[in-house]
Parts: C-alpha cells; sequence; structure tokens
C-alpha cells in the first residue's frame, strides 16, 4: 500500500491566489480529515469527512477555506483567496472505522507545505 | 475545553540516557490516548493506543502508560536514530477526530 499521498509537497504562492492542496487517502478507508500544523498551534482539524460526506467543519477557520470529497479516493482543500497567515504544513489523513479501537489509527500522508508570501 | 499538553517541549539525551515524556489531558469521557513519532518533513506515524487507566504498551525501546489524568512515554537507552517529536492526542467521547498535543521534540546523541 502506498499510504496517504499529498500533492503538492511544497507550495509557494502570492497573498490573494488560490491554493488547492490534494490528498489521495489509502484504498478502503472511510473517513478521511484535514489538519494543519504550526509552531504556534500545532495540529488542528480543519475538517473531516465519511464515506466522502463532510461531518464536521467546524475547525476550517474562514469562509476563505473549503474541501471536497467528490469520491473516495480523492480529496481537495481549497483557500481562495490566501493570506500569509494561512502558512503552515497542512496534513491529510485516513483511518478506517472511527478512531476508537487499535485497528483503526490515524495513517497520515506526509503534508504539503504552504508558504504564502 | 478538551485539551492536551505535553512537557517538556524539548528534551536533549545521550545515547543510553533513559527517560520520560509527559502527557496530560483533561478530556471528557476518553475513548482513547495515542501516540504518535514525527520525523522531520514526515507526517506522524502511529506508535500506540491505550484505553484504560493502568494500561501499557510497549515497543522496542518505548513503553507508553495511562493514569486517569496523564500519560507517559517512557523511553529505555535511547539511541540516534529515536530523535523525533512524540506526539500525543486523545479522542473524547463525542468525537471521532483526534486533540492533539503541540508534541515533545527529542534529540538523541551519541
Amino acid at each position: 500500500d502506498a499510504g496517504v499521498i499529498q500533492s503538492p509537497r511544497h507550495e509557494v504562492t502570492e497573498m490573494g491566489q488560490e491554493v488547492t492542496l490534494r490528498c489521495k487517502p489509502i484504498s478502503g478507508h472511510d473517513y478521511l480529515f484535514w489538519y494543519r500544523q504550526t509552531m504556534m498551534r500545532g495540529l488542528e482539524l480543519l475538517i473531516y469527512f465519511n464515506n466522502n460526506v463532510p461531518i464536521d467543519d467546524s475547525g476550517m477557520p474562514e469562509d476563505r477555506f473549503s474541501a471536497k470529497m467528490p469520491n473516495a479516493s480523492f480529496s481537495t482543500l481549497k483557500i481562495q483567496p490566501s493570506e500569509p497567515r494561512d502558512s503552515a504544513v497542512y496534513f491529510c489523513a485516513s483511518s478506517f472505522g472511527r478512531q476508537s479501537s487499535y485497528n483503526s489509527p490515524l495513517h497520515f500522508g506526509n503534508g504539503t507545505r504552504l508558504t504564502v508570501t | 475545553e478538551d485539551q492536551v499538553t505535553q512537557s517538556p517541549e524539548a528534551l536533549r539525551l545521550q545515547e543510553g540516557e533513559s527517560s520520560s515524556l509527559n502527557c496530560s489531558y483533561t478530556v471528557s469521557g476518553l475513548r482513547g490516548l495515542f501516540w504518535y513519532r514525527q520525523d522531520p518533513g514526515k507526517g506522524p506515524e502511529f506508535l500506540f493506543t491505550l484505553y484504560s487507566a493502568g494500561e501499557e504498551k510497549e515497543k522496542e525501546r518505548l513503553k507508553a502508560t495511562l493514569t486517569k489524568k496523564e500519560s507517559f512515554l517512557h523511553i529505555t537507552a535511547p539511541k540516534p536514530e529515536d530523535s523525533a517529536t512524540y506526539l500525543c492526542a486523545a479522542l473524547n467521547q463525542a468525537g471521532t477526530a483526534l486533540i492533539f498535543g503541540k508534541g515533545t521534540t527529542l534529540s538523541v546523541s551519541s
């Protein structure tokens, strides 16, 4: 299994531009999560999906952020327009079933490092 | 508000010098306490899940323990390859998503 795949690995953009981050979860996993990591705040949950349906988006910081999961093998996180304070590492993670058992831990991708100048 | 706090923020050890990392949590109805390891430029990698006070899990030089208020990650005779950031996360009764601490960055020198 290739694991959770994220692209791009690095993204540098100017303030005001649209940014799209992509994620391919592990095949068969029914939960998908988007996290953001910064030195100040650590790992923060932005949104998660179950069977391609958004369940909780309360962590999405502003209306500038949106996420979609058109099918079981693909998700996007979009920021429009981007701002310097959005600079962070964005992680996608997937799991099979609720995270309440040893058999369903989160599997993370290697993240997208976003820099907004 | 559910919260997870890790200490220390950073820890430097000599190879073979055992120590412990702390994870304090205030979470309603804890359903699980997770430990992850994160290497630079990588995503967190799952290590352990603990479900109830008194439970212990071991993997090579690492042992995780859980009480009603905190969890410890004990590192016995560490090696340089154990250098990483160790993240603790809690799953509360209401949610599906994990609440992460900010991590402890461990550096082991030979």
